[in-house]
């Protein structure tokens, strides 16, 4: 069963709010992901955490803050976001972050800043 | 700077032929190749990948081909179905530098509509 969980699914927050992602997997992966994606545009990588650890940030800027409480959960954090920040922002976990290791993806999170 | 390149935005096919989408990429240290499909207001659904150690690989309706030298790959669908409809990204992987993790880098997505 390869299911990756994002709450919430629609998000509308203003400028000056601080809000949170939630991503769960049960799948005992032990690598997770935070994508962007705009529209008619692919998916562009965030954050990968390796054993709840941050191992990838792709000069994400610091209004975006990802955190890992554990192998299941990832958050991102979200704080005096711009309007262009709106778009589907994508969850996922592998196995590990190692060659051959497949990505599975959630639902994905439409956030809409106003 | 778009490594994976998925230069038709979209293609029709009729329902019970072959649909072939394609990728290139640039990055030769690429060693892993992944397809998704999109339907709208979901995540990327994973279909089928490939290593770079082999040529081809099948599962079902669905064969992807990979041409190392030519820096390209193709997706397969035969034969094409209605539900087959969605955005198509293909995604590559190779290791970091810096941490050895690998990262995913997709396409920019084509559109197939496969018609009844």
């Amino acid at each position: 069963d390869t299911e990756v969980t994002q709450t919430p699914k629609h998000l509308v927050m203003g400028m000056t709010n601080k809000k949170s992602l939630k991503c769960e997997q049960h799948m005992g992966h032990r690598a997770m992901y935070w994508y962007k994606q705009k529209a008619k545009k692919p998916p562009e990588l965030m954050f990968v955490y390796s054993y709840e650890k941050l191992s990838i940030n792709e000069s994400v800027p610091s209004r975006f803050s990802p955190e890992c409480p554990n192998s299941s959960l990832l958050n991102l954090h979200l704080h005096a976001l711009q309007p262009e920040d709106s778009a589907l922002y994508l969850c996922a976990s592998s196995q590990s972050s190692r060659l051959g290791n497949t990505i599975y993806f959630g639902e994905g999170s439409w956030l809409t800043v106003v | 700077d778009q490594q994976v390149k998925q230069n038709s935005p979209s293609l029709s096919v009729q329902e019970g032929r072959i649909s072939i989408l394609n990728c290139d990429y640039t990055n030769s240290m690429f060693d892993y190749f992944l397809w998704y499909k999109k339907y709208p207001a979901e995540g990327p659904t994973f279909l089928i990948s490939i290593s770079s150690i082999k040529d081809k690989n099948e599962d079902g309706r669905f064969t992807v081909f990979l041409n190392k030298s030519a820096k390209h790959l193709s997706l397969h669908i035969v034969p094409s179905q209605p539900g087959d409809s969605a955005v198509y990204f293909c995604a590559a992987s190779a290791a970091t530098f810096t941490s050895g993790t690998y990262k995913y880098i997709f396409g920019t997505g084509t559109r197939l509509k496969v018609l009844a």
